[in-house]
């Protein structure tokens, strides 16, 4: 079925590096993006989305690209932090439904 | 950002008992809530989809009655999981999206069950 997937289980990154996180999917009706991060035992915590109208949108320290032609999402975290270790997932939203969420990124942060 | 509780955050039971989970938008009115399970260092798979005063809406696969959900009020939904099983441990989270909100989803802390 259709799904919202993230291509890197891992990724592993040194303390003031920027960190690129991807998602790939495959519903081209999706029209709303959102990324969550996750800790251990904890529900997830929004850090940024998008609706399908942009392709780029900035937060703090985060921005969130948008790829429609080959449905593709990225979240960019600038200066990584050890705090910012975690699951980052994608989730879409297909319009009038719940949000889907994608196989999730384990960012580990080294100091 | 708006304020999703949950309760308990922890609960362990015996086989065949049942345990009710509450999920309440604490700070704006929930409209439509959502409740999904999540096993470990796996992904939330929704369970279901339910509107203030109507029935519950499920996912493919997941069983309505051993699954039951209420959702009486704007500020609370309930999600009780009816003789349970240790195949039923799992993190199980809810959240909440108001009427004046389009898109945004706000979610609750989680519930570790855990069946012996």
């Amino acid at each position: 079925g259709e799904s919202v997937g993230l291509h890197l289980p891992t990724l592993s990154v040194q303390e003031g590096d920027n960190s690129i996180i991807n998602c790939a999917y495959s519903n081209s009706a999706s029209d709303y993006f959102i990324w969550y991060k996750q800790e251990s035992g904890k529900g997830p915590q929004f850090i940024i989305d998008i609706r399908s109208n942009m392709d780029k949108r900035q937060g703090q320290r985060v921005t969130v690209l948008l790829n429609k032609t080959v449905k593709h999402l990225s979240l960019q975290i600038a200066a990584t932090q050890p705090g910012d270790s975690a699951v980052y997932f994608c989730a879409e939203r297909r319009k009038g439904t719940a949000l889907i969420f994608g196989k999730g990124t384990t960012l580990s942060v080294s100091s | 950002g708006a304020v999703v509780s949950q309760h308990p955050s922890r609960v362990i039971c015996k086989s065949g008992t049942s345990v009710k989970i509450e999920c309440r938008s604490l700070d704006f009115q929930a409209t439509t809530m959502f409740w999904y399970r999540q096993f470990p260092k796996k992904s939330l798979m929704l369970m279901a989809t339910s509107n203030e005063g109507s029935k519950a809406t499920y996912e493919q696969g997941v069983e309505k009655d051993k699954f039951l959900i209420n959702h009486a009020s704007l500020t609370l939904s309930t999600l009780t999981v009816t003789s349970a099983h240790p195949e039923d441990s799992s993190f199980y989270i809810c959240s909440a999206k108001g009427h004046t909100s389009t898109d945004t989803q706000y979610f609750g802390p989680g519930t570790r069950l855990t069946v012996l």
